[in-house]
């Protein structure tokens, strides 16, 4: 089945640092949509973006959705401990369903 | 605030058991969806109900049966467990029928293992 590339896999970072991640489909999508997933819960939303060019921010959260409709991008500026966690895009088009990326896991050092 | 209840949150299975995970929503959502998510492998679709009467196969339906109950309730039947559908299951409820009305809803999850 399809599946959304999410790249890094993982990443380390320091706390107060900045961090980007993206996702890449062979597909279009005419909405994109970021989750942060905490261990032993389920995924919560974090920003959705419904145009091609759209950037949009939540606190210390930006994401855009690519011009090509085939990508986004997600940043955390000045990251914190909380912030760690799975962070999973979703892309969608037509009625219902999305189809999720492989998870970006962060993990924030102290 | 419930949003989505999922039952059990832990379940041990032997190999041919039978079992149903149970999945409530209060926030009056139309479409209502089951995923499994495993190592690796990010959340994979296995049936989703577009609205109340409705069922339709995702990703990955084999070995699975639903019900749409009501409009709240959604439910994932396994008939004989297998080895290969130890997961971490999680019920979402979406407001609308098209991906512009907005994301899902999710669960917290049932973690199931079958041994």
């Amino acid at each position: 089945g399809q599946q959304l590339n999410q790249s890094p896999q993982s990443m380390f970072i320091q706390e107060g640092e900045d961090v980007s991640m993206n996702c890449t489909s062979s597909s279009i999508f005419n909405t994109w949509l970021w989750y942060k997933q905490d261990p032993g819960e389920g995924p919560v939303l974090l920003i959705a973006l419904y145009k091609a060019g759209e950037l949009t921010s939540n606190g210390r959260l930006t994401a855009q959705f690519g011009i090509t409709r085939k990508d986004s991008f997600l940043n955390i500026s000045a990251s914190i401990p909380s912030d760690v966690g799975i962070y999973f895009c979703a892309g969608g088009s037509g009625t219902y369903k999305y189809i999720f990326g492989t998870g970006t896991r962060l993990k924030v050092l102290a | 605030n419930a949003g989505v209840t999922q039952t059990p949150k832990f379940q041990v299975l032997k190999t041919g058991q039978s079992m149903t995970l149970q999945c409530a929503q209060d926030m009056n959502h139309n479409s209502m969806y089951w995923y499994r998510q495993d190592p690796g492998m990010g959340l994979r679709l296995i049936y989703y109900s577009a609205s109340e009467g409705t069922t339709d196969k995702g990703e990955v339906p084999n070995g699975y049966n639903v019900s749409r109950l009501n409009k709240r309730e959604f439910s994932l039947r396994l008939e004989s467990a297998a080895p290969s559908q130890t997961s971490v299951y999680f019920c979402a409820s979406s407001a609308g029928r098209t991906v512009q009305s907005g994301g899902y809803t999710f669960g917290s999850g049932t973690r199931l293992t079958v041994v």
